[in-house]
């Protein structure tokens, strides 16, 4: 079962604009994890959050989580062509410390 | 620097067929995972190793099996492929397996089984 589930399903945006995607978990976390996929390619690790932290940044990209509506953001500014992907969260903290993925968010920057 | 490396990159089989889905990482990881994709499902995890010599099932393991050849390999067997089985499969491996250890993925094989 999916722990985590992103929205939208779909994201499309001119370049140069902002992209928000949300991640919404069900049980208690360790980490949230957000990870990027390029067409036909694998999984690339983007960020990590703890349960204890409410915002980081990276780049572009910021996150936030709010525990307390077990929801997290994934913001990337000033979007470029090359940021069209998939974007996953992943979270931990089940009994095995297994990384559950959600089913993404399909982002799409026209240039 | 490889990552981690899949083979084959494609696959077409008939039900029935076995196969062996091949994955190395030369990052000196302990842990290692295969995952298959589904459009729209995310990724589910079929099975993983957390160090050598140890396997244990995740959320889909029914009809595979694995084998960690050695600290490098982890190799994912389909007995006998159903149509159920298509998907893309992902191998990944991360340094140990607790809580907030990032995962790197090979690029994938998409699996069709007719």
């Amino acid at each position: 079962s999916q722990q985590g589930e992103e929205d939208p399903q779909a994201l499309s945006i001119q370049e140069g604009e902002n992209a928000t995607m949300n991640c919404s978990y069900k049980t208690s976390i360790n980490n949230l994890q957000w990870y990027r996929q390029n067409s036909g390619r694998g999984l690339v690790h983007l960020i990590l959050i703890r349960s204890n932290e409410r915002e980081k940044h990276s780049g572009r990209l910021r996150v936030t989580l709010d525990t307390s509506k077990k929801s997290s953001s994934l913001l990337i500014t000033a979007s470029r062509a090359a940021d069209t992907a998939s974007y996953f969260c992943a979270t931990d903290g089940n009994a095995g410390n297994m990384l559950t993925f959600g089913g993404g968010t399909r982002l799409m920057v026209k240039p | 620097n490889a990552g981690v490396t899949q083979t084959p990159k494609f696959q077409v089989l008939k039900t029935g067929q076995s196969m062996t889905l091949q994955c190395a990482q030369d990052m000196n990881h302990n842990s290692m995972y295969w995952y298959r994709q589904d459009p729209g499902m995310g990724l589910r995890l079929i099975y993983y190793s957390a160090s050598e010599g140890t396997t244990d099932k995740g959320e889909v393991p029914n009809g595979y099996n694995v084998s960690r050849l050695n600290k490098r390999e982890f190799s994912l067997r389909l007995e006998s492929a159903a149509p159920s089985q298509t998907s893309v499969y992902f191998c990944a491996s991360s340094a140990n397996r607790v809580p907030g250890e990032k995962l790197f993925f090979g690029s994938g094989t998409q699996l069709s089984v007719l």
